[in-house]
């Protein structure tokens, strides 16, 4: 499977425990999103990398929220002190771009977070 | 603030109609205009579209960029059941930071056989 891959596919947690999502992009893919999509509602924007570097967060994104993309390939999600609040769809997309040319952006299937 | 305003927000036609969605735009340094499809999971890409009044077509969907008028719309001819969907517009800004891709809140499409 070539495309983006996002684990796991569904995650239940207590809240105020920790939670850690993983996305896997498109093997030549060097830019990578992160959205939060909750009932009703656009994708909301979280972060993206462009490589390994974190390029831009979103005021939405808590200090309990951290994004990383240790080696310009994947990057994991991590909630710390999870709130019911943070229950939605945690949507990865990747593309190519930079400085000139940017290609469309392809989703993985989501991570939904159900903090009970 | 950028911003992306999708209208109507929702629509019910019946098969065979022809449907227009509507998608606004106020961001700076605009680079690319992006219609994706939601059905039960992921988003699918539909169109990307940078120059304006250029029309890109697959199949019954169409897409056309106004960006004199910070529009773009999606007409659907000949709807489907399998049409019914959340269609997100999308814009990628070309910024200091290298480009953002910000989402409209969709509008949800049911077709009625």
């Amino acid at each position: 499977d070539t495309g983006v891959s996002q684990n796991p596919r569904h995650k239940i947690t207590k809240r105020g425990q920790n939670v850690t999502f993983r996305c896997d992009p498109i093997s030549e893919h060097n830019r990578l999103y992160w959205y939060r999509q909750t009932l009703g509602q656009g994708p909301e924007f979280l972060t993206y990398f462009q490589n390994e570097a974190q390029l831009e967060k979103s005021r939405l994104l808590s200090d309990r929220f951290s994004a990383e993309r240790p080696k310009g390939s994947f990057s994991t999600l991590e909630i710390q002190r999870t709130e019911q609040g943070d229950s939605a769809m945690y949507l990865c997309a990747s593309s190519l771009g930079g400085t000139g040319a940017f290609t469309e952006a392809f989703f993985g299937q989501g991570t939904r977070l159900t903090v009970v | 603030e950028d911003k992306v305003v999708q209208s109507p927000l929702s629509l019910v036609v019946h098969e065979g109609d022809t449907v227009t969605l509507n998608c606004s735009y106020e961001v700076t340094n605009f680079r690319s205009l992006l219609w994706y499809k939601q059905e039960k999971k992921a988003p699918t890409f539909l169109f990307m579209l940078t120059s304006s009044g250029i029309e890109k077509k697959s199949g019954r969907l169409s897409s056309i960029l106004d960006k004199k008028e910070l529009f773009s719309i999606l007409n659907i001819t000949a709807t489907q059941t399998g049409d019914s969907a959340v269609y997100l517009c999308a814009v990628l800004n070309y910024g200091g930071s290298q480009g953002n891709l910000i989402f409209g809140k969709g509008t949800k499409l049911s077709v009625k056989p």
